[in-house]
C-alpha cells in the first residue's frame, strides 16, 4: 500500500527558531499534497494546499510567511514553521494524493512540534 | 461551501456489540465521496471506508459498514461486533469528485470500547 512517512516525528525548538518538517511519498509520485494542524482532542485543520513545482495554496487566516511549503519533487514537500512561537505547538500531518482511480489521501505519521 | 457535521462528541460501546456512528454534510454537488477515518492513540489517521456517491450500494469493509442516504445527506457508520481496538477518534470527511479536492472533516468523536 501506498506509504507517507514524516521526519522528524518529534521536534522541540525554541522560540524564534525555524523548524522544517518533512512529507515524503515512499512509493508513489504525488503532485500534490496537504499540510494540516490538529489541537488536542480537535479535528484536523487544513493548512494548505502544496502542488509540485508551484506555489502553495494557503487556506484563509494562515500566514504564508510563517508556514513556509516547498513542493520541490513529486515525492517530496516541506513545512519551515519560520520563528516559531509556542502557539506554534501542535501537531503537524501531511497527507499526498494517490493515483487513479480514487485519488485517495494517504496520510502521514505525523509531527508534533514543541516550542519553547 | 461543504460541511460535516459529527453531532456526537464521544460514544461508548461494549466489547462485541454493535455501534453507529452518525455524520451529516450539506453539499450542492452530485457527485462527491465520503470517508470514514480512524484516529487511534498514535494519532495516524486510517482510512475505514469510502463511499463513492453514484453508488446506490452501501460499502462495507469486514466489520464496518455505512448507512448512505443521498437524499438525507446522512451518512452512518455502523460497527459490528466491537473490539478493544476500534477505540479511537473517528472523523467522518467529505470530497468533492476532482482529483485534487481536498478533504472536509467534521469534528470527530471519540469512540471507547468497553470489555
Amino acid at each position: 500500500g501506498a506509504v507517507v512517512s514524516q521526519h522528524p516525528s518529534w521536534v522541540i525548538c525554541k522560540s524564534g527558531t525555524s523548524v522544517k518538517i518533512e512529507c515524503r511519498s515512499l512509493d508513489f509520485q504525488a503532485t500534490t499534497m496537504f499540510w494540516y494542524r490538529q489541537f488536542p482532542k480537535q479535528s484536523l485543520m487544513l493548512m494548505a494546499t502544496s502542488n509540485e513545482g508551484s506555489k502553495a495554496t494557503y487556506e484563509q487566516g494562515v500566514e504564508k510567511d510563517k508556514f513556509l511549503i516547498n513542493h520541490a519533487s513529486l515525492t517530496l514537500s516541506t513545512l519551515t514553521v519560520t520563528s516559531a512561537h509556542p502557539e506554534d505547538s501542535s501537531f503537524y500531518i501531511c497527507s499526498a494524493i494517490g493515483a487513479l482511480p480514487t485519488y485517495e489521501q494517504y496520510f502521514g505519521p505525523g509531527t508534533r512540534l514543541t516550542v519553547t | 461551501a461543504q460541511t460535516v457535521t459529527q453531532s456526537q462528541p464521544e460514544m461508548s460501546v461494549q466489547e462485541a456489540e454493535t455501534v453507529t456512528l452518525s455524520c451529516t454534510y450539506d453539499t450542492s454537488e452530485s457527485d462527491y465521496y465520503l470517508f470514514w477515518y480512524k484516529q487511534p492513540p498514535s494519532r495516524q489517521m486510517i482510512l475505514v471506508i469510502r463511499q463513492e456517491a453514484y453508488k446506490q450500494q452501501n460499502a462495507t469493509e469486514n466489520r464496518f459498514s455505512v448507512n448512505f442516504q443521498k437524499a438525507a445527506k446522512s451518512f452512518s457508520l455502523k460497527i459490528s461486533d466491537s473490539q478493544l481496538g476500534d477505540a479511537a477518534m473517528y472523523f467522518c470527511a467529505y470530497r468533492g469528485q476532482g482529483g485534487s479536492e481536498k478533504l472536509v472533516f467534521g469534528k470527530g468523536m471519540k469512540l471507547t470500547v468497553n470489555p
